[in-house]
């Protein structure tokens, strides 16, 4: 069974700092890996979506990379914003359907 | 991109009651839905899945009986929570899938609080 996990539950982080938030699953047998951003009270906002062959996607601020051996996906925010504060959540698809992690709460403070 | 519409985004009923949700895709046909829930502070926990024309399937320990999923049309799912009570209260979010694409296209959720 599928088990994803995300560390930190949380981190606050004062503006334009880089950070890196981390995503670790339990079967390597993946399609593909996303993230998603959740904002307070809302539904999701896909970010990035990474094919089980592809190393990395790029977009904007965002880098999230995947690691597929070794069941790791990270997700790199670069100059961290105020308007970065929200909740990422990955999701990995496999053989089963999307399975998330708890997801990263992020606050970034003016 | 492709947009997921649900209605209502918000309810708030009496316990015992049965409560509606909609989940639209509105610019592709979406041959396959996903109804999720999430708890304050939890996961998206997958609830069922559903295809166009067929009954939907149900993921271990979500009752059938209690959450009725109809996806009659290729645009149009409805999740239908019978005898509502408090523990129902969470965060259902639907998304959408066209053909065999692999990406699920997210609705913006229904936060249900039963009284």
């Amino acid at each position: 069974k599928q088990e994803v996990t995300q560390i930190p539950a949380a981190l606050s982080v004062p503006e334009g700092e880089n950070l890196v938030l981390n995503c670790s699953f339990t079967d390597s047998a993946i399609y593909n890996l996303q993230w998603f951003r959740q904002d307070p009270g809302k539904g999701l906002t896909s970010l990035l979506l990474i094919q089980s062959s592809q190393r990395e996607q790029t977009s904007g601020r965002l880098n999230a990379s995947l690691d597929k051996s070794s069941g790791r996906s990270t997700l790199y925010i670069a100059a961290s914003q105020p308007g970065d504060s929200a909740t990422y959540l990955c999701a990995v698809a496999g053989n089963t359907p999307l399975v998330f992690g708890k997801g990263t709460r992020l606050s970034v403070i003016a | 991109g492709a947009v997921v519409s649900q209605h209502p985004s918000r309810v708030i009923c009496k316990s015992g009651t049965s409560v509606k949700i909609e989940c639209r895709s509105l610019d592709f046909q979406a041959t396959t839905m996903f109804w999720y829930r999430q708890f304050p502070k939890q996961s998206l926990m997958l609830m069922a899945t559903s295809n166009e024309g067929s009954k939907a399937t149900y993921e271990q320990g979500v009752e059938k009986d209690k959450f009725l999923i109809n996806h009659a049309s290729l645009t149009l799912s409805t999740l239908t929570v019978t005898s509502a009570h408090p523990e129902d209260s969470s965060f259902y979010i639907c998304s959408a899938r066209e053909g065999m694409e692999e990406t699920q296209y997210f609705g913006p959720g229904t936060r249900l609080l039963v009284l």
